[in-house]
């Protein structure tokens, strides 16, 4: 079984729906994450939580809002989705630093298309 | 924030070492380089990381020049699911910024 899922796989949806991608994990980790991949280029931070109560915006917050129902349940909500926010978003996990310092280990990814 | 700088694409054979290249010449003293990859229609994976020695583990070999401004991701014997996007990323800790993505590597592997 994945240590990290990420719920819906594929959506479609269209401008001005509110839309919520679904992450859990089984690793007891802390920390996770939520990152947008555009096509052909790298993954950008939208939201990070360190823990239930600890919840912080990266790189590219706007238009996104995120809720940590448990150490190992975070959400991502489109309030109201528009087109330019097509793209495969991915979650993932972290342990505090320790012996394998900062490794995030990611989830499979959810491809969401605007209409 | 220290940035990287990495070849768009790289090609190489089956069954040969691939030397993957990264130039971080701003990285500060508490930077580890970290190596992810993601594979076609994946979310990305660890690969190494390390901060001033060399290191290995069974996927890779990590090699960190003695000035740290470059490293060199080895892959000993490349088969064609290592093909995938490489990216190399200086990394604090903390977790505070999350990791910083760059448009990566482009490994191809040649049958």
């Amino acid at each position: 079984d994945a240590d990290v899922t990420q719920t819906p796989r594929n959506r479609i949806t269209k401008t001005g729906k509110r839309i919520m991608l679904e992450c859990s994990q089984t690793k007891g980790h802390d920390r996770m994450y939520w990152y947008r991949q555009d096509p052909g280029l790298g993954l950008q931070l939208i939201y990070y939580s360190f823990d239930v109560k600890d919840i912080n915006k990266g790189e590219i917050s706007d238009g996104y809002s995120v809720s940590r129902q448990a150490q190992a349940k975070f959400s991502l909500s489109l309030e109201s989705a528009i087109p330019n926010q097509t793209a495969l978003y991915f979650c993932a996990t972290s342990p505090r630093s320790g012996a394998l310092g900062d490794t995030q280990y990611f989830g499979p990814g959810t491809r969401l298309t605007v209409l | 924030d220290a940035k990287t700088t990495q070849p768009n694409s790289m090609e190489s054979n089956e069954e040969e070492p691939v030397h993957l290249p990264c130039n971080h010449s701003t990285i500060s003293g508490t930077d580890y380089i970290h190596w992810y990859r993601q594979l076609p229609s994946q979310g990305p994976e660890y690969v190494i990381h390390g901060l001033t020695s060399n290191v290995n583990n069974r996927m890779a070999s990590l090699a960190i020049a003695e000035d740290r401004k470059s490293s060199t991701l080895i892959l000993h014997r490349a088969t064609l699911r290592d093909a995938a996007v490489y990216y190399c990323i200086l990394y604090s800790g903390g977790g505070a910024d999350g990791l910083t993505f760059g448009k990566g590597t482009h490994l191809i592997i040649q049958p």
